[in-house]
């Protein structure tokens, strides 16, 4: 099976920098992803890790240590739109069959 | 065409009642999945289709029942649901099974009364 974790709330200032952690443990893993969910809306894709490393995408990054099983999100210039939900989800393979398992999610509160 | 979409977006049914859950993608993807999501809670693989064929069933109950009728559509058939069976419904579809960007609907809010 899978297991994966990661801080249930986190609380960050307008402006500032927040990094959301995620660990897991899990065979035949195919890569992570980060998706951001608002309250009563669908999950939308955030970034994709599948090697070691950080990648960057305008205010977000991602990084990556599969020897770890660690991830983290970082958030920079916060602005209060960010206030959501954030998943870490990993892609695995077991007999053939690939499937994407999401974390507990870190809701994330945004204060002025 | 970059949209996954849902019909209904609400639904109320009874415990006697049968309806079907609709999902419709027209990106060309060959993989297309449906989770579960409860309040507060992640959402829960269900069911996944590759090449219109089940590849992934998540250990859920026969009273769902799903179908993929072609490549761009993903049905799921409910019948006798319970109470604990309400939570947002969630489709989503992906180029290939697992390892890439899988987009999600906006989802169907399911209420069983």
């Amino acid at each position: 099976g899978q297991n994966i974790d990661q801080p249930t709330e986190m609380t960050a200032t307008e402006g500032a920098i927040v990094q959301i952690n995620c660990t897991y443990q899990t065979s035949g893993f195919n890569g992570l992803f980060w998706y951001q969910q608002h309250a009563g809306e669908a999950p939308t894709f955030l970034s994709y890790n599948v090697l070691d490393g950080l990648e960057e995408k305008g205010r977000f990054s991602s990084f990556l240590s599969r020897s770890k099983g660690y991830s983290y999100l970082l958030l920079k210039e916060l602005q209060m739109k960010d206030s959501a939900s954030y998943l870490c989800a990993v892609s695995a393979s077991n007999f053939g069959n690939e499937k994407l398992t999401f974390g507990t999610g870190t809701r994330l509160t945004i204060i002025p | 065409d970059t949209e996954v979409t849902q019909t209904p977006k609400h639904l109320v049914m009874g415990m006697t009642n049968k309806k079907s859950l609709k999902c419709e993608q027209h990106m060309g993807h060959r993989a297309m999945y449906w989770y579960k999501q409860k309040a507060k809670k992640p959402p829960e693989l269900m069911f996944v289709y590759s090449y219109e064929k089940l590849s992934i069933n998540e250990s859920v109950p026969s009273r769902f029942s799903p179908e993929c009728p072609n490549s761009s559509l993903l049905n799921l058939h409910l019948h006798a649901l319970q109470p604990e069976d309400s939570a947002l419904y969630l489709c989503a579809s992906s180029p290939i099974r697992g390892v890439t960007e899988a987009f999600f609907g906006q989802g169907t809010r399911l209420t069983v009364v």
